[in-house]
């Protein structure tokens, strides 16, 4: 079946330093893919849309300077969390949506960042 | 984006029949019925989904009321191994790119 993978799995970082995730389709092509984030016994709220070679749509009140999304690739999204503060600690979860697609989204295994 | 109502939680004896249910008295004639599960620190995984008529695959099935307006997911045999947060998410017909919306969801408990 398909996947998706994200990297890494949890990082933890000192404030103000920037923090690259990554979200891999390993065996089909995402001209789409999604970031979440997800705050503790919370519910995912999309932060914005990749378009693989076009700029990334983002959601109201999700600032586009400090969350940078690039997809440069059909198979490869990044998310860059620019100057890092404790209260963008939280859980990244990417999806992408595969060709042709009958319904279902692929999600990766989510990345967990804890800002110091 | 429709609205649905699922219960915060919801709890099982292991090996037994779990109905999870969802309203979305707001659905449109295209929106797809999809529903979602996620184990703790991991992302969601997809269960199964229809659009009219009930369904049916590995992990469950889904059964949508004849009005479209409610559903239902139904493991047939909780294991431990099911307890997560399930989602119900309507997401729109064909041709749209649109991302899934996620409700709060039903924490789903098994008791050994």
């Amino acid at each position: 079946g398909a996947v998706v993978s994200q990297h890494p799995s949890w990082v933890i970082c000192k404030s103000g330093t920037s923090v690259k995730i990554e979200c891999r389709s390993l065996d089909f092509q995402a001209t789409t893919m999604f970031w979440y984030r997800q705050f503790p016994k919370q519910s995912l709220m999309l932060m914005a849309t990749s378009n693989e070679g076009s700029k990334a749509t983002y959601e109201q009140g999700v600032e586009k300077d400090k969350f940078l999304i690039n997809h440069a690739s059909l198979t490869l999204s990044t998310l860059t969390v620019t100057s890092a503060h404790p209260e963008d600690s939280s859980f990244y979860i990417c999806s992408a949506r595969r060709e042709g697609w009958t319904g279902e989204l692929f999600f990766g295994e989510g990345s967990r960042l804890t800002v110091l | 984006d429709a609205k649905t109502t699922q219960p915060n939680s919801m709890e099982s004896n292991e090996e037994e029949p779990v109905h999870l249910p969802c309203n979305h008295s707001t659905i449109s004639g295209t929106d797809y019925i999809h529903w979602y599960r996620q184990l703790p620190s991991q992302g969601p995984e997809y269960v199964i989904h229809g659009l009219t008529s009930n369904v049916n695959n590995r992990m469950a099935s889904l059964a949508i009321a004849e009005d479209r307006k409610s559903s239902t997911l139904i493991l047939h045999r909780a294991t431990l191994r099911d307890a997560a947060v399930y989602y119900c998410i309507l997401r729109p017909g064909s041709g749209s790119a649109r991302q899934l919306t996620f409700g709060s969801g039903t924490q789903l408990t098994v008791l050994p």
